[in-house]
């Protein structure tokens, strides 16, 4: 079963409005991390904003703030005043413990969405 | 902030012969790295994870024989890929984990297998 879904492949934003990107996921550990990244067409992976389970208030990290409904398991990522730049892949990610000990951990990417910001 | 490099950035490649792509924590030390697999238009998937000094650990469907990971210390880890072919072309993309739980990326590299 997928873990973390992303369910536009495509969105299209005029510049300066605002975006709603869409994250669900699934997991039953209580403790878990998600994350949000940025890949332009170069491919390096460029880290946007974190929300932790525990995290009583939405992330917010310039532009970006996150939109974290935990009943739901919704983890959407809002960007404010689109910029030409924010025209990329954004990659939704969840990060769990594995194994047993609580010292390692993966994440778990989405498939992505195509963000592309109209002048 | 912290910064992964990987080398090469670019590889191409005949098929049959073996690539080998280093991943390095240049200011921290890391005691866990990832490999990442990504195609074209993908997610990125993730292949193996490598702790300092001990064996990594492959995801399933993942050739251990074909794809291997040394991480001898704690600021470089690599991956070959053995007797590549065509259907091995993707991005490959490492990942370094630092003391805590905070994750850095590396640039990727991009693998031709002609």
């Amino acid at each position: 079963a997928q873990k973390i879904t992303q369910t536009q492949p495509g969105m299209f934003v005029q510049e300066k409005e605002a975006v709603t990107l869409d994250c669900t996921y699934d997991t039953s550990d209580p403790s878990y991390g998600l994350f949000w990244y940025k890949q332009p067409s170069s491919g390096e992976m460029i880290f946007l904003i974190y929300q932790g389970s525990y995290d009583q208030q939405n992330a917010t990290e310039g532009r970006y703030s996150l939109n974290f409904q935990k009943a739901r398991k919704s983890a959407n990522l809002v960007i404010s005043a689109s910029q030409l730049g924010d025209s990329a892949m954004y990659f939704c990610a969840m990060r769990e413990a594995i194994g047993s000990g609580g010292s390692n951990y993966k994440l778990t990417f989405g498939k992505g969405t195509l963000l592309t910001v109209n002048p | 902030g912290a910064v992964v490099s990987q080398h090469p950035s670019w590889v191409i490649c005949k098929s049959g012969t073996s690539v080998k792509i280093e991943c390095r924590s240049l200011d921290f030390q890391a005691t866990t790295m990832f490999w990442y697999r990504q195609f074209p238009k993908q997610s990125l998937m993730l292949m193996a994870t490598s702790n300092e000094g001990s064996k990594a650990t492959y995801e399933q469907g993942v050739e251990k024989d074909k794809f291997l990971i040394n991480h001898a210390s704690l600021t470089l880890s690599t991956l070959t890929v053995t007797s590549a072919h065509p259907e091995d072309s993707s991005f490959y993309i490492c990942s370094a984990r630092d003391l805590g739980k905070t994750q850095y990326f590396g640039p990727g590299t991009r693998l031709l297998v002609l």
